[in-house]
């Protein structure tokens, strides 16, 4: 089965400093898909980044870009310049086709500092 | 404006009797799934469908019903709730698979309370 770890529950960072958030996984596929969600207070859902595993290059959007060890089998969130608005849940998921399903990790909880 | 209708947001109710969570989506989406999300546990899927023709389990189907005779709407039915369904739930949408470029669309959010 399909799991997805995320070790740190807590995670505090100083505003405009960087923070790098852990995610494990754990699949015998090749082809799969890994996301990173934020989730404010306001308790929305909301898409920060996408990965897909054929492609070796790691995604970047904006301050938040992944580091994605295939082989190692961990997908890294890196937040760069954080801001007071960074400040949120942050869900690790995978998603494998031949499933059909969305698996999330535990989540981290992430403080920005003033 | 493009979005995924959770009705109620708030519900407390009692052991045994029947509710149904609305969920609707204006953009034509062929993907909707259900989640309920758990202190220390993250999102976990309760059902997905992949369009009006295909509905299957998630992780974590016991206690609850979907259909999806349309394609706009999602609604999660629970026969006879137990407190151990108290929870948040979060219906989604997304054009297609999240294989897609297409991002998944997120409800609001319905907070149950099962007594």
């Amino acid at each position: 089965a399909q799991t997805v770890t995320q070790s740190q529950p807590e995670m505090s960072v100083q505003e405009a400093e960087t923070v790098t958030l852990s995610c494990t996984y754990d699949t015998s596929e090749s082809d799969y898909y890994l996301f990173w969600y934020k989730q404010p207070p306001s308790r929305q859902m909301i898409l920060v980044i996408r990965q897909e595993a054929y492609k070796q290059q790691n995604a970047t959007e904006n301050r938040f870009s992944v580091n994605f060890q295939k082989a190692a089998k961990s997908f890294s969130l890196k937040i760069s310049d954080s801001q007071l608005g960074d400040a949120a849940m942050y869900f690790c998921a995978f998603y494998r086709g031949a499933t059909n399903k969305l698996i999330f990790g535990t989540g981290t909880l992430l403080a920005v500092q003033p | 404006e493009a979005q995924v209708t959770q009705n109620p947001r708030y519900l407390i109710t009692v052991t045994g009797k029947k509710l149904t969570v609305t969920c609707s989506q204006n953009m034509n989406h062929e993907y909707m799934s259900w989640y309920r999300q758990d202190p220390g546990l993250g999102l976990r899927q309760i059902y997905y469908s992949m369009n009006v023709e295909v509905t299957d389990k998630g992780d974590v189907p016991e206690g609850y019903k979907v259909s999806r005779k349309e394609k706009r709407n999602f609604p999660l039915i629970l026969e006879s709730p137990s407190p151990n369904q108290t929870s948040l739930y979060f219906c989604a949408s997304s054009l297609w698979a999240p294989t897609s470029n297409q991002p998944q669309h997120f409800g609001d959010g319905t907070r149950l309370s099962i007594l």
